[in-house]
Parts: C-alpha cells; structure tokens; sequence
C-alpha cells in the first residue's frame, strides 16, 4: 500500500475559483513533507516544504497545511489561474533513512 | 544560475539494449537524485548520489545503475532494457548537504525513454 495517498485523483475548476487538494501519509517517523506543481511535460517545481513543527507556509496563491498529530496535509489553491493547470504531488521524506515516498498527484485542470 | 539540465530528452531503445542518461546539476549542488515516472506507478525514487557516493537508493533492480562524476555530473544507466523501462526519467539537484532531504530540490525537464 503507498504510503502517501492523495485526493481527489483530478478536478475540475472554474478560474477564479479555490481549490483544496488532500496529502494522507503514513510515513513514520516524518521529517518533512512537500508539494510539488508539475506542467505536462515537464519536471516537478517545489512549491512548499514543511518540517513536522510547521503547520502552514505559503508560497503566493499556494497555502500548504500540515497536521503532524494526524498525518494530514492538504494544499490551497486560492483565486485560480489558468496556469494552475497541472499535476500536484504530495512527497513525504521519513526520519531515519530519508527516503521520498511519493502520492500518485491530483490532476487539476482550470477552465476559462 | 542554469538549471539542471538533461540529455537527451527523447530516446528509442529496443528490448535487450542498454542506455545511459546524463544530468548536470545547478552549479554548486553536489546532491543529485533519479526518478522514474510511469503513468501507472507515479514518480518512483532511484538513487540519489552525493559528492561522487551513493547515499541512498530505491527498490529498482541491479539493471538500474548510476554514478556520479567529481564535477556533480551524473549518468544513469539501465541494461537490459525491458518495455516496463519505458518512462520519464527525472533528475533533481539539491544542497542536500545534511542528507535529510529538507532542502528544495530542483528537477531537470526529464528524457523521455521509450523502449519498443
């Protein structure tokens, strides 16, 4: 079973609008977790990296949660942007050996 | 600063051939990470290699292999090549100094590989 589950696997919003995309792990014990954007045909850009201490950080419209307690993150798109079409993936390092365990991604697609 | 960059970006291999697959770093970062990415498994983690030592690897098998030059450059290589190696094969640089993956890491724009 993948230790980072996310949901939805794909959505579709009206621009303008704000979206929220969920990150479940199961990684243990956690070091940081992180979100990534990712355009068709391109690799992943880093949007935040959260440590089990913080519990939100923000990287412009992009406000990432995270619930250590409950192995929770979730990612908040606000106002969208067509540009905000993409892939995005949840990414969970563990403690001791470091390790990345990656989220399938959800499919976000803005429209006009 | 360049960002990291990947060569070629597109190749054609047949069942049974070999392949190798180079990535340059952002200059200064000596921490260089493989990632395989498939439709059906995601992004999967290789190895990562710093400072010319593997310091972690992933569950792929022995075909799957790497190094890491003293300029940070970085070759992945796979023998034998099966139609399930058909994918996009990422690398991403970091500092990464501490090993503990908490710095950003920076991905190249792939080389799509596909086996036929």
């Amino acid at each position: 079973k993948n230790q980072v589950e996310q949901s939805p696997q794909s959505l579709i919003i009206l621009e303008g609008k704000n979206c929220t995309l969920q990150c479940n792990y199961t990684v243990s014990p956690f070091s940081n977790l992180r979100w990534y954007k990712q355009d068709t045909g391109r690799g992943p850009v880093s949007l935040t990296i959260m440590t089990f201490s913080e519990n939100t950080k923000s990287n412009g419209r992009y406000t990432a949660t995270l619930d250590a307690d409950t192995k929770q993150s979730s990612l908040h798109i606000t106002a969208s942007q067509l540009s905000d079409s993409a892939s995005y993936i949840c990414v969970v390092s563990g403690l001791n050996d470091y390790k990345l365990s990656f989220g399938a991604g959800t499919t976000v697609t803005v429209r006009a | 600063k360049a960002g990291v960059t990947q060569t070629p970006r597109y190749l054609i291999k047949t069942r049974g051939q070999q392949v190798t697959l180079s990535c340059s770093p952002i200059s200064g970062h000596r921490s260089v990470s493989w990632y395989q990415q498939t439709p059906g498994q995601g992004l999967q983690f290789l190895f990562e290699y710093f400072s010319e030592t593997q310091r972690n690897k992933g569950n792929f098998p022995g075909r799957f292999s790497g190094r890491q030059f003293s300029n940070s450059r970085s070759e992945m290589n796979v023998s034998t090549l099966e139609l399930g190696d058909s994918a996009l094969y990422l690398c991403a640089s970091s500092s990464n100094i501490a090993g503990d993956n908490t710095d950003t890491q920076y991905f190249g724009p792939g080389t799509r590989l596909t086996v036929l």
